[in-house]
Order: structure tokens, then C-alpha cells, then sequence
């Protein structure tokens, strides 16, 4: 069974730092791309970074590259989403996603979220 | 970057009654278009990926169609657990990955 958990998330200083893990569990991160995707209180979804399963290529949104790195620890089953100069537009549930294949963007299951809150 | 415009914003409807979800794209995405449906305080689940290909343990009263710029999501036959709001979310154009506004489907 395919599982995601989420942790790290909570109330930082805009300026501030995080760092989110996921957990996962029923797969190995080697054979998937990974996403990252949030949602802002009330608000859509947005994609926010997706690393591919195969060579561990990196991709960002406009929003956060620069500020933001995804990686990965197959060892560990753990994927991370480090999370610098963080403002109040970065509040959101960030949500996890596994891929259904190495590269390929389908958007097969999603951890329950992890609340981030950016405020002084 | 692909801009997905979902319609209408909100649909209310009864059990028993058939939802037409549109989505429609700024420009061509082919068939890689996805459905996702959240309930309050719940992740989106896929229902649908490739604008047609139903998920696992998606029931058969949902279902996708379209190609190119504008797709469509219908259910068949509301049931009470489908009011919800759903999104789609393209892939053919990336990054970023996009998703449209959502469309709520409400309890008449």
C-alpha cells in the first residue's frame, strides 16, 4: 500500500527557514517522480517542485526557485522540500505526491499535507 | 505557462442529478489532462488522468473526454459523497505544472 506522511510543517518568521519531509512507504523513490504541490488557506492548488525518479532531475516554480530545493534519500524512503526566505505568500498545506511513473507527471497519490504558516 | 479556466464556478445540483465540469486550456495540452476531487479538510485524489482513463477505484459514474483546449468532467449520477470541488491540471507543458481554478459542486 502506497503511503506519503508529511512532517516538519509550522509557524516560521518571514525570513525564516524550514524544512518538510515526506515519508513514504509501499514504493521506492527510485522508480517515481516526486512532486511537491500547496494550497494557500481557501485557495487552488499550485504546483510548487517535482524531482524525476530516474536521474533526480529538479524542477521549481517561478515562486519559489531560488528559495527552495527538493531532494530525496532512497536510503531513508524520505523526500525533502528545504524552504528559505520564506514570506507570508509561501502559507499554505504543502502536499506530497507520488508520480505514477519515473518522469511522468501524473499525480497518482497525495500525503495528507503539512500546514505551513509564515508570520511574524 | 498553460492557464486552465474551469467552469462554471459553482454548480448546484441534487443526488440523483448528472454534473458537466468543463476545463479549458490556453493552448494545446493534448489528451494530458487530469481530474482531482477534494472534500473539506481532505487531499485531491485523482479520478481521472489522460483526460479518459479513470483511476483505481474510481467508480464508472464519472468520466473524462476531450482533447486539445477543452475537456470535460462528468458524473453520472450524483451521489451525496460526490459534492466536492474538482480540479483538473494539465501536464503536457511543464514545469510549471498548472492547475485550474476549481469548480464547486454543491448541495442544491
Amino acid at each position: 500500500e502506497v503511503q506519503l506522511l508529511e512532517s516538519g510543517g509550522g509557524l516560521v518568521q518571514p525570513g525564516g527557514s524550514l524544512r518538510l519531509s515526506c515519508v513514504v512507504s509501499g514504493f521506492t523513490l527510485r522508480k517515481y517522480a516526486m512532486s511537491w504541490v500547496r494550497q494557500a488557506p481557501g485557495k487552488g492548488l499550485e504546483w510548487v517542485s517535482a524531482i524525476s525518479g530516474s536521474d533526480e532531475t529538479t524542477f521549481y516554480s517561478d515562486s519559489v526557485k531560488g528559495r527552495f530545493t527538493i531532494s530525496r534519500d532512497i536510503s531513508e524512503d524520505t523526500l525533502t522540500l528545504q524552504m528559505n526566505s520564506l514570506t507570508s505568500a509561501d502559507t499554505a498545506v504543502y502536499y506530497c505526491v507520488k508520480a505514477s511513473t519515473q518522469t511522468n507527471m501524473i499525480l497518482e497519490y497525495w500525503g495528507q499535507g503539512t500546514l505551513i504558516t509564515v508570520s511574524s | 505557462e498553460v492557464v486552465l479556466t474551469q467552469s462554471p464556478a459553482t454548480l448546484s445540483l441534487s443526488p440523483g442529478e448528472k454534473a458537466t465540469l468543463s476545463c479549458r486550456a490556453s493552448e494545446s495540452v493534448d489528451r494530458y489532462l487530469a481530474w482531482f476531487q477534494q472534500k473539506p479538510g481532505q487531499a485531491p485524489r485523482l479520478l481521472i488522468s489522460d483526460a479518459s482513463n479513470r483511476a483505481t477505484g474510481i467508480p464508472d459514474r464519472f468520466s473524462g473526454s476531450g482533447f486539445g483546449t477543452d475537456f470535460t468532467l462528468a458524473i453520472s449520477s450524483l451521489e451525496p459523497e460526490d459534492f466536492a470541488v474538482y480540479y483538473c491540471q494539465q501536464r503536457k507543458i511543464w514545469p510549471p505544472l498548472t492547475f485550474g481554478g476549481g469548480t464547486k459542486v454543491e448541495l442544491k
